[in-house]
């Protein structure tokens, strides 16, 4: 267990559809990476929060934003979604943004 | 851009030593990490080397690293049943940034 932990396990939606998933790090770090995982395009990096603030962008989609709130916790929220969106969705932790990441068990999204 | 390569399957015998194989093309790159991915789960950090080192052991578990020629492997001792998973190999910057995944290398082992 490496201490991040998400919510939900497991969510189907349709497309079209919005959809939020949490991130919670491990105590005491301040950064949070999202992370999509799907076949084909394996693990990719998405975005970085550090203390509140958005510090880094990967492939994210204009369709895809994220958020850090005062307590650290983070959500992804992905809108319109499409066939192409269902996969993994990752999130990890670190303590100040420079150090190794801790990854959460993830989200998987299917959206028929 | 970042590139990290990895064969897809590796198959070893039991109690035999694994190594898995990656490649990368940062040359900018501080940390590079190994995960290992059960079904079903996330993935673990297994174990990771800066970049100015050649090797790190950590118990059953051996980092090579060659920056001139980009290349890291990590061997796994006595390979167990346990230790079939996913094994991703990563690289980052050590800056504000994400960490570049290769695709994984399946290690199945026989019995």
């Amino acid at each position: 267990d490496s201490g991040v932990t998400q919510t939900p396990k497991h969510l189907i939606t349709a497309t079209g559809q919005r959809v939020t998933l949490r991130c919670s790090p491990r105590s005491g770090d301040l950064s949070v990476y999202w992370y999509q995982q799907s076949l084909d395009q394996g693990l990719q990096f998405l975005i970085q929060y550090y203390n509140g603030e958005e510090r880094a962008k990967g492939n994210i989609l204009e369709r895809f934003s994220a958020q850090q709130f005062p307590d650290l916790h983070s959500e992804l929220n992905l809108s319109s979604l499409e066939l192409g969106d269902s996969a993994l969705y990752f999130c990890a932790s670190s303590p100040s943004g420079y150090n190794e990441q801790f990854f959460g068990p993830g989200t998987r999204l299917t959206v028929l | 851009g970042e590139d990290v390569e990895q064969s897809l399957f590796l198959s070893v015998r039991e109690g035999d030593s694994s190594v898995i194989n990656c490649t990368y093309t940062d040359s900018s790159s501080t940390y590079l990490y190994w995960y290992k991915q059960e079904p079903g789960a996330g993935l673990q950090l297994l174990t990771y080397i800066f970049s100015n080192m050649d090797m790190k052991q950590d118990q059953r578990l051996t980092v090579l690293l060659n920056k001139k020629d980009k290349h890291l492997s990590l061997r796994i001792a006595d390979t167990q049943t346990g230790d079939s998973a996913i094994y991703f190999c990563a690289e980052g910057g050590g800056g504000a940034d994400g960490l570049t995944f290769g695709k994984g290398t399946h290690l199945i082992i026989q019995p």
